[in-house]
């Protein structure tokens, strides 16, 4: 099945420190999606993208649907230790109802 | 408002038993899925359901069956639980209005 590759799998930074993670698809999606996941809980939805190009915020989260349509990125700025988690990629091609996962990121904050 | 509900949250089997994981969602979502989570495997979709009265296989189907029962309930069965099947199962709704997806807090599954 497809599957995105998300990268890196796993980070180790010091608190303050920013974050890139991305994703990228041999195919093109028409929506990305980011989430995050605690330990014991849901993924929970952080930022949606709907366009090529488009740059969304949310908080110190900003994420950017790529301009090939087969790649997005997520950057965190001036981690803080509760941002620790696994973050999830995920995407739509078409206009199916299928969604599509990375196999997540997972941020270790170093307070 | 309590989004995407599901029971039980954790559940032991032993092989060949069956059991059903139940999901209810209150966010009038018209399309629902049952995942998998499994370690290093991220999120694969076994089942979902686009409307109520239509299912469809997802990537991982084999060794399960769903029901969408209304439009608020979207159950997911294991006829005869299997040690492969020991996962964390997630029930998700998706709004028609922005296509995101939001999920439940996951059924943590052991099979013996």
């Amino acid at each position: 099945g497809q599957q995105l590759n998300q990268s890196p799998q796993s980070m180790f930074i010091q608190e303050g420190e920013d974050v890139s993670m991305n994703c990228t698809s041999s195919s093109i999606f028409n929506t990305w999606l980011w989430y995050k996941q605690d330990p014991g809980e849901g993924p929970v939805l952080l930022i949606a993208l709907y366009k090529a190009g488009e740059l969304t915020s949310n908080g110190r989260l900003t994420a950017q649907f790529g301009i090939t349509r087969k790649d997005s990125f997520l950057n965190i700025s001036a981690s803080i230790p509760s941002d620790v988690g696994i973050y999830f990629c995920a995407g739509q091609r078409g206009t199916g109802n299928q969604f599509y996962f990375g196999t997540g990121t997972s941020l270790t904050v170093i307070p | 408002n309590a989004g995407v509900t599901q029971t039980p949250k954790f559940q032991v089997l032993k092989t060949g038993q069956s059991m059903t994981l139940q999901c209810a969602q209150d966010m009038n979502h018209n399309s629902m899925y049952w995942y998998r989570q499994d370690p290093g495997m991220g999120l694969r979709l076994i089942y979902y359901s686009a409307s109520e009265g239509t299912t469809d296989k997802g990537e991982v189907p084999n060794g399960y069956n769903v029901s969408r029962l209304n439009k608020r309930e979207f159950s997911l069965r294991l006829e005869s639980a299997a040690p492969s099947q020991t996962s964390v199962y997630f029930c998700a709704g998706r709004a028609a209005n922005t296509g995101e997806l939001f999920f439940g807090e996951g059924s943590r599954l052991t099979v013996l």
